[in-house]
């Protein structure tokens, strides 16, 4: 598709399960980034990928979220032991270039977490 | 640290009236500036950007906003508001880059805007 895509777009999961959201951004896309979005907040960033390299990790809330982007273009953000805490919208983003450029980042439509 | 303020949670104007949304910023350098739209259940859209350059920045669907150093404000405007701009709009900044590693964005809480027929 032209666009970035997450899926799921919704997941019910009960606490101390593990989850796995995933996220396919525009073809070519250097930069990927991954936000968390609490209701009635802004999205608050937590990693970053330059093509397959994690640069940035500093806004993962705790050791049981890692992401994951292998081959440089499909991204996984899993999330261990899941916690009420966590339930919130994860958002996927991707930027064509990589660096500190001024480009803008291309939201998919988010993946909405409920843990129960 | 980087960061902006959107000091109003929500601003309801008619249609047809001018829009003002707010922001104000705060950053160590050149401040670049975003503005994002968030339609119900949809991710964030890119409305607009500033740089550097012309104070006055055009930028999808008829939104503009000013950019004032003086008063470290980057205010989204509209001329003549309709219903379909209801949504929840965000203020953005460039997070200060020490190593040229990301063009990672710092968010705002977000104005819901509300348009009234």
């Amino acid at each position: 598709g032209a666009g970035v895509s997450q899926s799921p777009r919704y997941k019910v999961a009960k606490r101390g399960q593990d989850v796995a959201l995933r996220c396919d951004p525009i073809s070519g896309h250097v930069s990927l980034f991954w936000y968390q979005q609490a209701l009635g907040q802004g999205p608050e960033f937590l990693t970053y990928f330059q093509n397959e390299a994690q640069l940035d990790k500093s806004g993962l809330p705790s050791d049981r979220f890692f992401a994951e982007r292998p081959e440089g273009s499909v991204s996984t953000l899993k999330i261990q032991r899941t916690q009420q805490e966590d339930s919130a919208v994860y958002l996927c983003a991707s930027s064509l270039v990589g660096g500190a450029s001024t480009g803008e980042l291309f939201f998919g439509e988010g993946s909405r977490l409920t843990v129960l | 640290a980087q960061s902006v303020a959107q000091p109003e949670d929500q601003v309801n104007v008619a249609e047809g009236n001018p829009l003002t949304v707010k922001c104000t910023y705060s950053v160590s350098g050149n401040p670049y500036l975003f503005w994002y739209v968030q339609y119900p259940n949809r991710g964030l859209q890119f409305l607009l950007k500033y740089i550097t350059g012309d104070n006055l920045v055009k930028g999808s669907y008829g939104f503009e906003a000013e950019f004032n150093k003086s008063q470290t404000s980057f205010h989204l405007k509209k001329p003549s508001a309709l219903v379909s701009d209801s949504a929840l709009y965000f203020c953005a900044v460039r997070d200060r880059d020490y190593g040229g590693a990301t063009n990672k964005l710092i968010f705002g809480t977000g104005t819901l805007l509300a348009v009234q027929p």
